[in-house]
């Protein structure tokens, strides 16, 4: 089974403060994505990347930025965390994305920016 | 149905009952469309997937159906059980070498599935 992790469940943060969420996939997968999720609004995609040191912006990439130096965890960090910010963030990977592969999920970090 | 504003859709359905979740999509050139189920607290999990060549696809208890026509997308659930609860939602990914990248998808806002015992 396909495993992806993610570093925290739950995190609170004061704004200002630099951020970083970790994602690690044990599965060798070529793909990797960040994505917050909020109500109403579904899920969005912040950055992918299909390959080491590889990144591509997604639809919000404003206020976030990401680091994938090994192929098996992708980080999204946060440089001043705001308010607006507050969300539940999802990693999610897939074996290639140039084949249409299914995209599996981490659990999701929830972070609340004070 | 997908949602507007802020408020899923929400099915509410009894026990044993068959549940059907739609979902429509925007974009002619998607081939390849996933559907999701996301319990409370947890990350979205793979159910079943199906590709433009096709109009159904059957898996334990689910089954989808595609209409390209008219650009919809349905999930039907089988003798649903309170564990079923959850949002579901459907991605749509478009052919990279029709959009010039990679594959990446296209969420729907979900719909909230209540199954009542």
């Amino acid at each position: 089974d396909v495993k992806v992790t993610q570093s925290s469940r739950y995190l609170v943060k004061r704004t200002g403060e630099k951020v970083f969420l970790e994602c690690v996939q044990d599965m060798d997968h070529e793909n990797m994505f960040w994505y917050r999720q909020d109500p109403g609004l579904g899920l969005r995609l912040i950055y992918f990347s299909y390959d080491v040191k590889m990144k591509e912006k997604g639809d919000i990439p404003e206020g976030y930025s990401v680091s994938r130096e090994k192929k098996e965890r992708f980080s999204l960090i946060l440089e001043s965390a705001s308010t607006n910010q507050t969300s539940m963030y999802l990693c999610a990977s897939c074996l290639s994305a140039n084949r249409g592969d299914t995209q599996y999920f981490g659990p999701g970090t929830r972070l609340t920016v004070l | 149905g997908e949602s507007v504003g802020l408020h899923l859709p929400t099915l509410s359905v009894q026990e044993g009952d068959n549940s059907i979740i739609n979902c429509a999509y925007s974009n002619s050139a998607s081939d390849y469309f996933i559907w999701y189920k996301q319990e409370s607290g947890k990350g979205p999990q793979f159910i079943i997937d199906i590709r433009s060549n096709m109009d159904k696809r059957q898996g334990q208890r689910v089954t989808v159906l595609l209409n390209k026509t008219v650009k919809h997308l349905s999930l039907q659930i089988a003798a649903t059980q309170p564990g079923d609860s959850a949002v579901y939602f459907c991605a749509e990914n478009i052919d990279p070498r029709r959009s010039g990248g990679s594959y990446i998808p296209t969420f729907g806002r979900g719909t909230s599935l209540i199954v009542h015992p």
